[in-house]
């Protein structure tokens, strides 16, 4: 069946600038992460979702950063102003259920980067 | 909040031998351990897991240890092919996340 998806693949954006990054999870899946992967570093948890709600956002780095999954599927990740600093791939995941956790799927991610 | 620490950064093995990366957590409260392989331009893949009820898992090549007592995991890879070469990743599950490793580049030279 299919994974996890993300578009875009790739987003080149000004500083300052908005962009909303977009994760299809694998269908079925309740549980939903992002994640931030840094050149040369592992990935870097950002919120997890449950459902609809925001189980974890602790990883956020700041109120620039804003995620949503309003229908409990899709989920969609914000970040208003932009800055050089949030040039990374971000990856979403998937898993089935997390009351027992379990095998994250990951999406290929998105390439942001920020000029 | 949980730290994971992973050694070595880089790896290099001569086809057939065996190659051992090393991890670390801070946090007890962590109790599912997976290993991802990542190769370049690619999504981490999982290779194996381990739960904290169990010591050791093997899959083939690959094994798992987990020592919950001195909070530490170790991946094994027997037999190393060449097209293991990739960057490895550890990560530590506290409830409701994965805590990642800073990676391991391992290369398998024919």
């Amino acid at each position: 069946g299919a994974g996890v998806s993300q578009t875009p693949s790739n987003k080149v954006t000004e500083k300052g600038k908005y962009v909303e990054l977009r994760c299809d999870p694998i269908s079925g899946h309740t549980a939903l992460y992002w994640y931030r992967q840094s050149l040369g570093q592992g990935p870097e948890f950002l919120i997890y979702f449950q459902g609809t709600g925001a189980a974890d956002d602790s990883g956020l780095p700041n109120d620039r950063f804003f995620a949503v999954r309003p229908e409990g599927s899709v989920s969609t990740l914000k970040i208003q102003r932009t800055e050089r600093g949030d040039s990374a791939v971000y990856l979403c995941a998937s898993s089935l259920n997390n009351a027992v956790i379990g095998e994250q799927y990951f999406g290929p991610g998105t390439r942001l980067t920020v000029t | 909040g949980e730290n994971v620490e992973q050694h070595p950064s880089t790896l290099s093995v001569q086809e057939g031998d065996s190659a051992v990366i090393k991890c670390t957590y801070s946090d007890s409260a962590s109790n599912y351990f997976p290993w991802y392989k990542q190769e370049l331009g690619k999504r981490p893949q999982l290779i194996i897991d381990i739960r904290s009820n169990v010591g050791e898992k093997k899959d083939q090549r690959i094994a798992v240890t987990l020592n919950k007592t001195a909070k530490h995991f170790s991946l094994h890879i027997t037999e190393t092919q060449p097209e293991d070469s990739a960057v490895y990743f550890c990560a530590a599950s506290p409830p409701d996340k994965l805590i990642f490793g800073t990676g391991t580049r391992l290369q398998v030279f024919p």
